[in-house]
């Protein structure tokens, strides 16, 4: 049984260029969260999706970032126009019911802004 | 007052010693709490649910006391292995899960 995946791993982007982030939750899972890490910081709650539906997004920034998770394939994490304070690791957990349950984490993406 | 809160460490303790680590967390309403481990630029991985009324796993022990709102783990034994931050996670009900910063843990040999 896989687990949570994400891709890519790594990601540079200049300043100004657009990153997409990949969450593909645990087989079973509908409910998937995303989650940003900077160096030396704890974990920052930023979106929870169902399929098709954002449940919570009170932890994302309101500009340049976007979620989704739609019907058929991954969720996605979109940054538009991505600054150097962008960079951190990005990870996806999923479960299985709701946000009261445990959660199990992807590998993340480490964004890198140059 | 912080929502989830840890000390940061480090704990250095050698091989075979026993170590707890303590959390607090703010809000009275919180209905379910975890352990994690993370490991130097991984992602958490799920140690331990903590119940009421309180849970075993092999050589790790987890404690939850409501009246002071507050969360225990305790290791055993300590292994090289067992060297990584360890994070208590707090949620009350359809919340985000909060996350503390962790306490780092290191065993010596």
């Amino acid at each position: 049984n896989a687990g949570v995946m994400q891709n890519p791993r790594h990601l540079v982007r200049r300043r100004g260029q657009e990153a997409r982030l990949r969450c593909s939750p645990m087989k079973g899972h509908s409910h998937v969260y995303w989650y940003r890490q900077l160096p030396e910081e704890g974990l920052k709650f930023m979106v929870y999706l169902q399929k098709e539906n954002i449940i919570d997004e009170s932890g994302m920034p309101k500009e340049r970032f976007s979620a989704e998770f739609p019907k058929e394939g991954p969720s996605i994490l979109r940054i538009q126009q991505v600054v150097r304070g962008d960079s951190a690791a990005y990870f996806c957990a999923s479960s299985p019911t709701g946000p009261q349950d445990e959660q199990y984490f992807g590998p993340g993406t480490r964004l890198t802004v140059t | 007052r912080k929502e989830v809160e840890q000390d940061p460490g480090p704990f250095n303790v050698p091989e075979g010693a026993t170590v707890a680590f303590n959390c607090t967390y703010s809000n009275s309403a919180s209905q379910s709490f975890f352990w994690y481990r993370q490991d130097c630029r991984k992602e958490p991985k799920l140690l331990m649910s903590v119940y009421s009324s309180g849970n075993e796993d092999g050589r790790f022990t987890a404690q939850l006391n409501r009246a002071s709102q507050y969360i225990s783990l305790l290791i055993r034994d300590s292994k090289l292995s067992d060297s990584a931050t360890y994070l208590c996670v707090v949620n009350s009900g359809n919340t985000p899960l909060v996350f503390g910063k962790g306490t780092r843990l290191s065993v010596i040999a």
